[in-house]
């Protein structure tokens, strides 16, 4: 058990529907960092934030936002969905702004039918 | 343009033996370079990282080698164990300002034979 929760684990929504995901990171960590995994890729940096502040950008869309809420918990909403959207979602904190050791969720696993 | 490449899907050893995984990046400006395992339905799990300042770095059963000229750094498992059958990814990072992020090679599916 790394420490971090995403919720939920699975979801299956239609294509033109906004889902939202949350992660709650390992106690004490203040970093959040949103990767998507799409079929047979690696993982796609997406978003990071520190303490409530967005810190790095990746591959994100326009059509999916993230926050970082007081409590240091994280939500990563994704709007207007489209098939090519089906993919596991991670959610990894650490105790600092880099990466080192980063901890990961179980990721939730999004199918837009 | 993959920056981080892991150009064997899949590798099948015999227990006991060593795994050898490999991992190619391009970006000169990447500096710490991490091995992540996961096993199915569940995350990813940090095994084991090096700076670009060492060449090797040590843990137990794993050593991750890292050749800067040539843009290469493997990870090495001795002996493998049948529990050691996870896909394993290659990570790397690059300073920008305060923040970090990691770009992931496509990973490794390794299997060990009992």
């Amino acid at each position: 058990d790394s420490g971090v929760t995403q919720t939920p684990k699975h979801l299956i929504t239609a294509t033109g529907q906004r889902v939202t995901l949350r992660c709650s990171p390992r106690s004490g960590d203040l970093s959040v960092y949103w990767y998507q995994q799409s079929l047979d890729q690696g993982l796609q940096f997406l978003i990071q934030y520190y303490n409530g502040e967005e810190r790095a950008k990746g591959n994100i869309l326009e059509r999916f936002s993230a926050q970082q809420f007081p409590d240091l918990h994280s939500e990563l909403n994704l709007s207007s969905l489209e098939l090519g959207d089906s993919a596991l979602y991670f959610c990894a904190s650490s105790s600092i702004p880099g990466h080192v050791g980063a901890f990961f969720g179980q990721g939730t696993r999004l199918t837009v039918v | 343009d993959q920056q981080v490449k892991q150009n064997s899907p899949s590798l099948s050893v015999q227990e006991g033996r060593i795994s050898i995984l490999n991992c190619d990046y391009t970006n000169s400006m990447f500096d710490y370079f991490l091995w992540y395992k996961k096993y199915p339905a569940e995350g990813p799990t940090f095994l084991i990282s090096i700076s670009s300042i060492k060449d090797k770095n040590e843990d137990g059963r794993f050593t991750v080698f890292l050749n800067k000229s040539a843009k290469h750094l493997s990870l090495h498992i001795v002996p493998s164990q049948p529990g050691d059958s996870a896909v394993y990814f290659c990570a790397a990072s690059a300073s920008s300002g305060s923040a970090r992020q990691l770009t992931f090679g496509s990973g490794t599916q390794l299997t060990v034979l009992p």
